[in-house]
């Protein structure tokens, strides 16, 4: 079975500041995928970030970085100078061979 | 890239009208996509991976004859809210994958759709 864990239902930031998002996961296939998604309010999902299990180096997209501790089983959202726009719930999401299971997600407020 | 369109974006309507919520995939074609529930302030819950061609894969806990998934095409697959009561309200949410030839699944991530929300009164 697969397991996705955020543990901070939300998170203060202020804007320019950077700011890291927990997730820890568990699953026993060999290969699996590493989500990160924004749900702004208005519901829609918008992927941000993508880090597979066979990555030797950290995945990197623009202000996103994923720190990835395969040892650890943590694959923590890090996203630099905060931006009032990043307002949003983000939920982090590990996949298999088919489906995505999903954390519950983490509320990230940035203040000016 | 990978644009995913679901439509309609809100619903409101009786107890025990039928609704229809469809998802398109624009620019690619997916052979499998996925309907997921999502209630206030909580995650993501799969409801149901819909394959073209092929019967949809429903989650435990989902009644398959109160959803139903059609999945005609590479680029349309549809969910059906049968007979909806107050209890199916939420926010609906569609997914699917851009089937790269030659990548794991695991590699692909899933685009969504912008959601339904479906208000029954």
């Amino acid at each position: 079975a697969q397991k996705i864990t955020q543990t901070q239902p939300g998170m203060f930031v202020q804007e320019k500041e950077a700011v890291t998002l927990d997730c820890t996961y568990d699953t026993s296939d060999p290969s699996y995928g590493l989500f990160w998604y924004k749900q702004p309010s208005s519901g829609e999902m918008i992927f941000l970030i993508y880090q597979g299990s066979y990555d030797q180096q950290n995945a990197t997209e623009g202000r996103y970085s994923l720190n990835f501790q395969k040892a650890r089983k943590s694959a923590n959202l890090v996203i630099s100078a905060s931006q009032l726009g990043d307002s949003a719930m983000y939920f982090c999401a590990l996949g298999g061979y088919s489906t995505l299971t999903f954390g519950k997600g983490t509320m990230l407020l940035v203040s000016p | 890239g990978a644009v995913v369109s679901q439509h309609p974006s809100w619903v409101i309507c009786k107890s025990g009208t039928s609704v229809k919520i469809e998802c398109r995939s624009l620019d690619f074609q997916a052979t499998t996509m996925f309907w997921y529930r999502q209630f206030p302030k909580q995650s993501l819950m799969l409801m149901a991976t819909s394959n073209e061609g092929s019967k949809a894969t429903y989650e435990q806990g989902v009644e398959k004859d109160k959803f139903l998934i059609n999945h005609a095409s590479l680029t349309l697959s549809t969910l059906t809210v049968t007979s909806a009561h107050p209890e199916d309200s939420s926010f609906y949410i569609c997914s699917a994958r851009d089937a790269v030839q030659g990548a794991a699944a695991v590699d692909q991530p899933q685009h969504f759709g912008d959601g339904t929300r479906l208000s029954i009164l």
